[in-house]
């Protein structure tokens, strides 16, 4: 199993709500990762979790909270985002935060209204 | 602070007309770099991982390569479902404050017309 699967694919919730977003692998990657893709750009780093700790966190707004409750699961809460957070939100996993290849997810098509 | 530049943005090529994608960057200690292929709404696909200068990796029509400050895709003979937005990423040696980072370029969008 080479896969990081994301739940669901798409998303639309309003500015009021709390969604979350899934993501699991089954490899033994010991590091996890949220992106961030606006259209035409490049994926965002926004969180980095390494022997489920989180080891980076890229500046992000409180609104959105990670939490990584063991080796095999990622999840992103969502509360109170604002139409600017419309994105395409990626998941990947490494073996380590500096060894391996990053395998990403499908992604989370989330929209905002 | 770790930087990725592609060039071009975007390119068109007929089918069966080789052509290269470039990526240049900086980082404080490379520890790989790496190219996906990424499809409009899907997540990045891996390509390839290159780590040091010299290095050279192939699958079918791809070929990449890396130098001290740039890394290069060839196609070689392409066809139309090569068309994607690829993208080159570098990560850091562990111990600076990018540690676990990849760092992405702009992509270059390639459209391969039959």
């Amino acid at each position: 199993d080479t896969e990081v699967t994301q739940t669901p694919k798409h998303l639309v919730m309003g500015m009021t709500n709390k969604k979350s977003l899934k993501c699991e692998q089954h490899m033994g990657h010991r590091a996890m990762y949220w992106y961030k893709q606006k259209a035409k750009k490049p994926p965002e780093l926004m969180f980095v979790y390494s022997y489920e700790k989180l080891s980076i966190n890229e500046s992000v707004p409180s609104r959105f909270s990670p939490e990584c409750p063991n080796s095999s699961l990622l999840n992103l809460h969502l509360h109170a985002l604002q139409p600017e957070d419309s994105a395409l939100y990626l998941c990947a996993s490494s073996q380590g935060s500096d060894s391996g290849r990053p395998f990403f997810g499908q992604g989370t098509r989330l929209t905002v209204v | 602070e770790d930087q990725v530049t592609q060039s071009p943005e975007a390119l068109r090529l007929q089918e069966g007309e080789s052509s290269s994608l470039n990526c240049s960057y900086t980082v404080s200690g490379l520890r790989g770099l790496f190219w996906y292929r990424q499809d409009p709404g899907k997540g990045p696909e891996f390509l390839f991982t290159l780590y040091s200068a010299g290095e050279e990796k192939e699958k079918e029509r791809l070929k990449a390569t890396l130098t001290k400050k740039e890394s290069f895709l060839h196609i070689t003979a392409p066809k139309p479902e090569d068309s994607a937005t690829y993208l080159c990423a570098v990560q850091a040696r562990a111990g600076g404050t990018s540690y676990g980072k990849l760092t992405f370029g702009q992509g270059t969008i390639l459209t391969v017309h039959p």
